[in-house]
């Protein structure tokens, strides 16, 4: 059974910092890995959609890996901002593109 | 675009009433699915629909639950009877068969007291 980790739970920086929040998976066999931001009380915003024979793709300030093999995903964000403060949950969808496995997600905080 | 539409955003019941919770996907998207997000167990898959047709309902958990989509744009999931444990957020999402990348709607935020 597909399980999905996200660590840290939580991470507070400054205003500024280069940060990476990290994503593991147990089984290797997936279709793709989309990475959402969720803010207090929302839904989820789709942030990074990496197709399993991808290695990386970038939108502005974030960047996302995906190394298959290792089953690990990273999210990196350059030079962080207090609007970035958000619940980032990283999921991996199976083979099939049936299904949609989350992590319990990293809280971000970023003090100005 | 509107995106997914939920409704309502917001719905308080007693328990052992009925409640129907409603989403109208992305124009063009051919899958949809039902998520539940509650602090303990985070966001799980309660349903999945392709072309209108129930694919995958493993994650429903009871029989009080269930999930219809009689159209392309529209598709409801029902409780009944609602019980406490059944607070939570409700999500709904569509995608493209093609691409499977998701698109949430805001959620329904359902309190059963």
């Amino acid at each position: 059974k597909q399980e999905v980790t996200q660590i840290p739970a939580a991470l507070s920086v400054p205003e500024g910092e280069n940060l990476v929040l990290n994503c593991s998976f147990t089984d290797s066999a997936i279709y793709n890995l989309q990475w959402f931001r969720q803010d207090p009380g929302k839904g989820l915003t789709s942030l990074l959609l990496i197709q399993s024979s991808q290695r990386e793709q970038t939108s502005g300030r974030l960047n996302a890996s995906l190394d298959k093999s290792s089953g690990r995903s990273t999210l990196y964000i350059a030079a962080s901002q207090p609007g970035d403060s958000a619940t980032y949950l990283c999921a991996v969808i199976n083979q099939a593109g049936t299904a949609l496995i989350f992590g319990k997600g990293t809280t971000l905080s970023v003090s100005s | 675009d509107a995106g997914v539409i939920q409704s309502p955003r917001h719905e308080v019941t007693e328990m052992g009433q009925e409640v129907t919770l409603r989403c109208k996907p992305i124009s063009g998207h051919n899958s949809l699915f039902w998520y539940r997000q509650t602090m303990m167990r985070g966001l799980e898959l309660l349903i999945y629909f392709n072309n209108n047709v129930p694919i995958d309902d493993s994650g429903m958990p009871e029989d009080r639950f269930s999930a219809k989509m009689p159209n392309a744009s529209f598709s409801t999931l029902k409780i009944q009877p609602s019980e406490p444990r059944d607070s939570a957020v409700y999500f709904c999402a569509s995608s493209l068969v093609a691409t499977h990348e998701q698109y949430f709607g805001p959620g329904t935020r359902l309190t059963v007291t």
